[in-house]
């Protein structure tokens, strides 16, 4: 099994430019999460899905947007890219619904914004 | 403030030695609290959940233990090995429904 896939693993936008950052498990997990990763800091909650067709904002949901496409899908958008943004994105998953369970990540998409 | 702080920030060890990572927060309720193991470059990979009850647990080389009234955890490796080298992160769950609180990490570097 794959378990979570992330999409792009790389990609360099420039300010104002919008994209989209795809994830995908297959272990039929009911909750899925979006997290950046900064040099210094934790990793921090940006959005979640605790079930298909919910979601909510985390710690850190200005300047993303989110969908759940279907239960296997969540993926995360940038409307107009600023260089705060540059980071480390994870995705994650979760058996149980909410914020609890035991989290399965990918293998995070790196994003440079110029 | 809920926090979780590790020490220490960074690690050098020869391999086969034993080390120990530290981790304190302040996170109250306190529901559980998570190792994550993180290789360069890769996501972080789940090393041991304990919920407040439980004092120790283990994974294979890696031991876990917890004192929830002190509020720290430690990690334990032992005869450690080179792919031990990688950020491991303390992740401390708090009230329901609540987002995790995730520590900076500390990075181990296992040398030959």
């Amino acid at each position: 099994n794959a378990g979570v896939t992330q999409t792009p693993k790389f990609q360099v936008l420039k300010t104002g430019q919008s994209m989209t950052l795809q994830c995908a498990q297959d272990m039929n997990h009911n909750s899925m999460y979006w997290y950046r990763q900064d040099p210094g800091m934790g990793l921090r909650l940006i959005y979640y899905s605790a079930s298909e067709g919910t979601t909510d904002k985390g710690e850190v949901p200005n300047g993303y947007n989110v969908s759940r496409l279907n239960k296997r899908e969540f993926s995360l958008r940038l409307e107009s890219a600023a260089p705060s943004q540059t980071s480390v994105y994870f995705c994650a998953s979760s058996r149980e619904q909410g914020l609890a369970g035991e989290l399965f990540f990918g293998e995070g998409s790196r994003l440079t914004v110029l | 403030k809920n926090q979780v702080e590790q020490s220490p920030q960074s690690l050098i060890i020869l391999e086969g030695k034993n080390c120990t990572l530290q981790c304190n927060y302040t996170v109250s309720p306190f529901s559980n609290l998570r190792w994550y193991k993180q290789d360069t470059g890769r996501g972080p990979v789940s090393l041991t959940i304990m919920t407040f009850s439980e004092n120790t647990k283990s994974n294979g080389r890696y031991t876990a233990t917890l004192d929830a009234d002190t509020k720290q955890s430690s990690l334990h490796i032992t005869a450690s090995q080179l792919s031990d080298s990688a950020s491991y992160i303390c992740v401390v769950g708090g009230q329901a429904g609540t987002a995790l609180i995730f520590g900076k990490g500390t990075t181990l570097s296992v040398s030959s």
